[in-house]
């Protein structure tokens, strides 16, 4: 079974538009972080924002902040005004405490974000 | 502080050979990981090295091995190359073995078998 899935393949958006991308993940350890990483065409991952399983309060960094339902066991990432440099690939990640460490992430299959004038 | 710096950028191979690729992390982070990204099968883990010690590996055959010095620096190799370990190897640095610590990734190596 997919422990990360992401069902988007593709979504466009308008510049300084808000954009919902989706994740929803599976997992029965109760201590688990999802993470959010966007990978432009040159390659290189870059860490985004972080939600763990215990936090109250859903996570927010800059115009980046997570939908997190726990019960539905979906983690979104909302970008708000969005910008021609946000257009690239977004992966949901999750990290399982049963790992033994705190290194191993899980990727879902990404969402590829292009940004309209 | 510098990135995570993977090197080469790029490396073109035959099947047969092999190859290492080398990860210098985040000055002080102790933990290296590596993932390899295809177009078919998407990010996979393959090991990770934390105090010079292999903590966690991913199901990939033995072929795939890595190691890490002292100063954290890791090198990842692959023997006997395959036409389908053509792929973006990313390697990633945290800095502690904390449940919220991040992965922070180099720019990777793209290695194409010929």
């Amino acid at each position: 079974a997919q422990k990360i899935t992401q069902t988007q393949p593709g979504m466009f958006v308008q510049e300084k538009e808000a954009v919902t991308l989706d994740c929803t993940y599976d997992t029965s350890d109760p201590s688990y972080g999802l993470f959010w990483y966007k990978q432009p065409s040159s390659g290189e991952m870059i860490f985004l924002i972080y939600q763990g399983s215990y936090d109250q309060q859903n996570a927010t960094e800059g115009r980046y902040s997570l939908n997190f339902q726990k019960a539905r066991k979906s983690a979104n990432l909302v970008i708000s005004a969005s910008q021609l440099g946000d257009s690239a690939m977004y992966f949901c990640a999750m990290r399982e405490d049963n790992t033994g460490t705190a290194s191993k992430l899980t990727f879902g299959t990404g969402t590829r974000l292009q940004v309209t004038l | 502080k510098a990135g995570v710096t993977q090197t080469p950028r790029y490396l073109i191979k035959t099947r047969g050979q092999q190859v290492t690729l080398s990860c210098s992390p985040i000055s002080g982070h102790r933990s290296v990981s590596w993932y390899q990204q295809t177009p078919g099968q998407g990010l996979q883990f393959l090991f990770e090295y934390f105090s010079e010690t292999q903590r966690n590996k991913g199901n990939f055959p033995g072929r795939f091995s890595g190691r890490q010095f002292s100063n954290s620096r890791s090198e990842m190799n692959v023997s006997t190359l395959e036409l389908g370990d053509s792929a973006l190897y990313l390697c990633a640095s945290t800095e502690g073995s904390g449940p919220n610590q991040p992965q922070h990734f180099g720019d990777g190596t793209r290695l194409s078998i010929l």
